[in-house]
Order: C-alpha cells, then sequence, then structure tokens
C-alpha cells in the first residue's frame, strides 16, 4: 500500500543537539510539507518541496532545515536553535504543484521531546 | 491571507446523538475546503473536501459537510455518532492560488456513552 512513513515515532533530544526526523513517501507526489503540532494551535507550515532540489520556508522555519536530494524524503533537522522543539511532527505529501484541489496525505507522526 | 476559524474547540455528546463541527473561512474568491480526522498519536485522514459542484459533500465514516459560499462556512455534520467517532477534526482551505494549506485550530469531539 501506499503512504507516508515518518520514523522514528517518539524522538528525545539533549539540550544543543540536533536531530533529524525522517519522511518518506512512495506515492509518488512531487509536493512535501512539514507541519507542527502543539496543543490548541492547530498545524503550523514549517517548510514545504514542491520539487527535487527546492524548498521554501513556511510560517516558523526559524530553527529548521530540511534538504529534497529525493523526490520520495523530506527530511526535517531540528537545531539547537529551535529553543522550544518539544511538538508533534507531521509530514505530508500531496500531487503536483498546479494541483491546488488535491488533499494532503500525512503520516503518522513524530513526538519530539526534550531530556 | 486565508483564515479558517472553528468555532468550537471542544464538543461534547452523547452516543447516537447528532453533531455539527463549525468552520469558517475568510476568502472571496474561490476556494478548496477539507476537513480531516485525527486520532490519538496519529497523523491525519481525509474525511471529505469540497472542490466545486454540489454544496453537500459526503464522506467517509458517515460525515458530510455543507459548503455555503455566501457564509463563508463548511460546517461538517453527522446524525449519529458513534464512540469511535471521538478525535479532533481539523477544517482546511486552500485557495486564491495560494499553495499553502490553512488549519484550523481544531475541534475536539468527545462521545459519551
Amino acid at each position: 500500500d501506499g503512504g507516508i512513513t515518518q520514523s522514528p515515532k517518539y524522538l528525545f533530544r539533549k539540550e544543543g543537539q540536533n536531530v533529524t526526523l525522517s519522511c518518506e513517501q512512495n506515492l509518488n507526489h512531487d509536493a512535501m510539507y512539514w507541519y507542527r503540532q502543539d496543543p490548541g494551535q492547530g498545524l503550523r507550515l514549517i517548510y514545504y518541496s514542491h520539487i527535487v532540489n527546492d524548498f521554501q520556508k513556511g510560517d516558523i522555519a526559524e530553527g529548521y532545515s530540511v534538504s529534497r536530494e529525493k523526490k520520495e524524503s523530506f527530511p526535517l533537522t531540528v537545531t539547537s536553535a529551535q529553543k522550544n522543539p518539544t511538538a508533534f511532527y507531521l509530514c505530508a505529501s500531496s500531487r503536483g504543484t498546479g494541483a491546488l484541489n488535491q488533499p494532503q496525505h500525512f503520516g503518522d507522526g513524530t513526538r519530539l521531546s526534550i531530556l | 491571507a486565508q483564515s479558517v476559524t472553528q468555532l468550537d474547540s471542544q464538543v461534547p455528546v452523547f452516543e447516537e446523538a447528532p453533531v455539527e463541527l463549525r468552520c469558517n473561512y475568510s476568502s472571496s474568491v474561490s476556494v478548496y475546503l477539507f476537513w480531516y480526522v485525527q486520532y490519538p498519536n496519529q497523523g491525519l485522514q481525509l474525511l471529505l473536501k469540497y472542490l466545486s459542484g454540489s454544496t453537500l459533500v459526503k464522506g467517509i465514516n458517515g460525515f458530510e459537510a455543507e459548503f455555503n459560499k455566501s457564509q463563508t462556512s463548511f460546517h461538517l455534520r453527522k446524525p449519529s455518532v458513534h464512540i469511535s467517532d471521538t478525535a479532533e477534526y481539523f477544517c482546511a482551505v486552500r485557495g486564491g492560488g495560494a499553495q499553502k494549506l490553512v488549519f484550523g485550530q481544531g475541534t475536539r469531539l468527545t462521545i459519551n456513552p
């Protein structure tokens, strides 16, 4: 079955440490997204990518970085510059950039906590 | 910029009762509207979507939503809820040529036996 795989499901970060969250999709989607979810705040867009080797900042990109070297993969790094990283992180994908009517498909998320 | 307001942060209902989760959006141009459901510690799952055509949209799990352009609303309804419907529900909109999908704050639906 096609879908989006996020790993790990739970992740712990020490102070001053960078951590990378994995997101892989086998839906052959061009666009991929990273969201952060905090209680009572809905989903906020961190970064998105509509094509390989290209990505744009979302609404809360500070303290995060991404890469898009392959169509299937869009890893998110939470850097030490992100002072409040504890949250639930969701990866999503959708069809081509012009297909605004296409829904986004989501992975099952990674819960990041600070040690 | 687009915005989405889900008018209730929490909605408690009894099992087998009807429910309506309210969603309003801000846009004067054509929009695409979506409802997603999130079960605890999981990602979001698409319930239904409005792209064009009939204003009454049917989705999975017996849910439906009505697009009302004059009131800029897209309320989600179910005539009889089940315990398994306990989850958080998100309304989302994309419109005006914008690439980004804008989400509401979410409504937590709690079903009491």
